[in-house]
């Protein structure tokens, strides 16, 4: 089956770690994204990436870093520049906005990071 | 940058009965995109319904319809014989048809079914 996946489900990093986290779609979508989720606040954009080897900041991309190697694969590294790492972390992919067809974004299930 | 408004943080509604949430957006495009998102426990995003800004006619799927007005930039969301599986965070969104690739989310409301 087609989808988007996350790894690892919870992850726990201590302070002053670099720790990265999984994406993997297998639906050849060219954009693919990364949101920060807290409490009250919705889905803020860190990171996207519209095609291989390219990828723009979003609105909160201090401390974190990203790559684009493969159409498959988007992995997001949150580095101990980041002041409050513990958040909830989706990502996910779509088709081109010009596409007709499922414009919308998948989600994968989701990466729990906690500062310990 | 677009911005969405969902100026209701938490809503509840009755098993059985219909609820509306609402929904506002800023933009200066006529081709554009929107969708309503819900957001259960287990914190899976998952599409309830899409809405293309050309299309006059208002989306549906089963229980869930809109009321679009591009004029006013208004989407709401309306849950009909509502379940106590609807009881979920629900999230309005925002795609440009030609600029950039971005998803503009609003912050979300929390909806209740009471039994």
């Amino acid at each position: 089956d087609g989808g988007i996946t996350q790894s690892p489900k919870y992850l726990f990093r201590k302070e002053g770690q670099n720790v990265t986290l999984s994406c993997e779609q297998n639906l050849n979508h060219d954009a693919m994204y990364w949101y920060r989720q807290d409490p009250g606040q919705g889905l803020r954009l860190i990171y996207y990436s519209q095609i291989v080897n390219d990828f723009q900041k979003g609105d909160i991309a201090e401390g974190y870093s990203v790559s684009r190697e493969k159409k498959e694969s988007f992995p997001l590294t949150v580095t101990s520049a980041q002041k409050n790492p513990t958040a909830f972390y989706l990502c996910a992919s779509s088709i081109s906005p010009d596409s007709r067809g499922h414009t919308e974004a998948f989600f994968g299930q989701g990466t729990r990071l906690t500062v310990v | 940058a677009q911005t969405v408004t969902q100026s209701q943080p938490e809503m509840s509604v009755q098993e059985a009965e219909t609820v509306t949430l609402s929904c506002t957006y800023d933009t200066s495009e006529s081709d554009y995109y929107l969708f309503w998102y819900k957001q259960p426990p287990s914190r899976q995003m998952i599409l309830v319904i899409r809405q293309e800004a050309y299309k006059q006619q208002n989306a549906t799927e089963n229980r869930f319809s809109v009321n679009f007005q591009k004029a006013a930039k208004s989407f709401s969301l309306k849950i009909s014989d509502s379940q106590l599986g609807d009881a979920a965070m629900y999230f309005c969104a925002y795609r440009s048809w030609t600029t950039g690739n971005q998803f503009y989310f609003g912050t979300g409301t929390s909806l209740t079914v009471i039994p």
